[in-house]
């Protein structure tokens, strides 16, 4: 079965650490999505790509968070400086479109600072 | 006043009962309503969607949409101790973009 697939799972990093997270959406799938979610909350949308392109990047704390899918298909999430705020797991999701078709997470990466 | 209210519970039930988990919204842009299912350590899994108002059923699951109240429920009948898990609603004015969540209500189903 087609899955998203994030790596790593876990991360412990210290702040001011620089950090990256991997995403590989569902083959064919167009649109891609990073979500924040903190213990205890639902997820928080950061950002949308359409194929390589930023769709929405409205709630992404561009001081420090960056993300990328530069040939479309698998996407980078940075965070330079890491806070101890960004402690949460980062979840990845992708669609076949950007209009009514399910959006399929992934299992997440799960990040520690200290 | 926040966007999306959901009870964060735990909620505990036995075995075989009918649970009713609910949440609230105060955007009337919304028009996409969906239920999320999510296992600890693992990322949110779509159980139901709906567009508009109404109620729709799959298995022991149905969901309802009250627009007028801004209200939407999620019940389970027959409930298994594998239903327990952290049970999200989310709303989309546009279909699956821009997905806002509730806080999850965590569902405790005991043997």
């Amino acid at each position: 079965e087609a899955e998203v697939a994030q790596s790593p799972r876990y991360k412990i990093t210290e702040k001011s650490q620089a950090v990256a997270f991997w995403c590989d959406p569902i083959s064919g799938h167009a649109t891609l999505y990073w979500y924040r979610q903190i213990l205890g909350q639902g997820p928080e949308l950061l950002v949308q790509f359409q194929d390589e392109s930023v769709v929405d990047d409205s709630q992404l704390p561009k001081d420090r968070f960056s993300a990328e899918r530069l040939k479309g298909v698998d996407s980078t999430l940075k965070i330079q400086p890491a806070e101890l705020g960004d402690s949460a797991m980062y979840l990845c999701a992708s669609s076949f479109d950007s209009s009514n078709t399910e959006a399929f997470f992934g299992q997440g990466t799960r990040l520690t600072v200290v | 006043q926040k966007e999306v209210e959901q009870d964060p519970g735990p909620l505990s039930v036995p075995e075989g009962a009918i649970v009713s988990l609910n949440c609230t919204y105060s955007n009337s842009a919304f028009q996409y309503f969906m239920w999320y299912r999510q296992y600890s350590r693992k990322g949110p899994e779509l159980l139901m969607y709906t567009y508009s108002s109404g109620n729709k059923e799959d298995g022991r699951f149905t969901a309802q949409v009250d627009k007028s109240s801004k209200y939407i429920s999620l019940f389970i009948r027959d409930s298994q101790p594998s239903d327990s898990a952290t049970y999200l609603c989310a709303f989309s004015p546009t279909g699956f973009q821009k997905l806002v969540f509730g806080t999850g209500t965590r569902l405790l189903v005991s043997p």
